[in-house]
């Protein structure tokens, strides 16, 4: 295991549709998170989980946006009735529990969407 | 809420030190990081320190904290061009998210 992958890489979408993302975590990490990163800015938080609890949402994870863990490794993000302003990069990030590795968080590569 | 402050560029040349600046205002931040970021890729955890240090030294890495002044700062020694990318300084607060500043372009020239 080499690191957080996400899937797809890249999607354009039209206006309205609906994505859907997913993050795989480094596999022993149980805490999972997503941030948002338009250009030529620095990431936003959007939501973290603990395991299959989602324990902290952004004010920015407007209705339209809904995120789950399911089974407590993999994550899916949706975004709902897609509009031009949600065109970013989603980040996954994951990390450890107990001690100092709970800190570091490692980023996966990011999925690019652009919105039409 | 937590604000954190970069310039947004820096040009040296190869073989120089590079120092990029953090300012940021919660002073109840407990774990500062730096992360770098290359063209179309993710972030990159280079460095962090907990707020109870005020130096810490990782290869040609150096992150110096002033807790007084809310300062951050990673000096990156004997500069090379693979150096090149952005600089993202971030900080943890209350929770579990990180807040991030704007980051600091860095242009390495030979």
């Amino acid at each position: 295991d080499t690191g957080v992958s996400q899937d797809p890489r890249h999607k354009i979408t039209k206006r309205g549709q609906n994505v859907t993302f997913r993050c795989d975590p480094i596999s022993e990490h149980n805490r999972l998170y997503w941030y948002r990163q338009t250009l030529g800015q620095g990431p936003e938080f959007l939501t973290y989980f603990q395991n299959e609890a989602q324990l902290e949402k952004s004010r920015l994870l407007s209705d339209r946006f809904s995120a789950e863990r399911p089974k407590g490794s993999f994550s899916t993000l949706e975004i709902q009735r897609t509009e031009q302003g949600d065109s970013a990069m989603y980040l996954c990030a994951s990390s450890g529990t107990g001690g100092e590795v709970s800190y570091e968080q490692y980023f996966g590569p990011g999925t690019r969407l652009t919105v039409t | 809420g937590e604000d954190v402050e970069q310039s947004l560029f820096l040009s040296v040349r190869e073989g120089d030190s590079s120092v990029i600046n953090c300012t940021y205002t919660d002073s109840s931040s407990t774990y500062l990081y730096w992360y770098k970021q290359e063209p179309g890729a993710g972030l990159q955890l280079l460095t962090y320190i907990f707020s109870n240090m005020d130096m810490k030294q990782d290869q040609r890495l150096t992150v110096l904290l002033n807790k007084k002044d809310k300062h951050l700062s990673l000096r990156i020694a004997d500069t090379q061009t693979g150096d090149s990318a952005i600089y993202f300084c971030a900080v943890k607060a209350a929770g579990n998210k990180l807040t991030f500043g704007g980051g600091t372009r860095v242009l390495v020239k030979p």
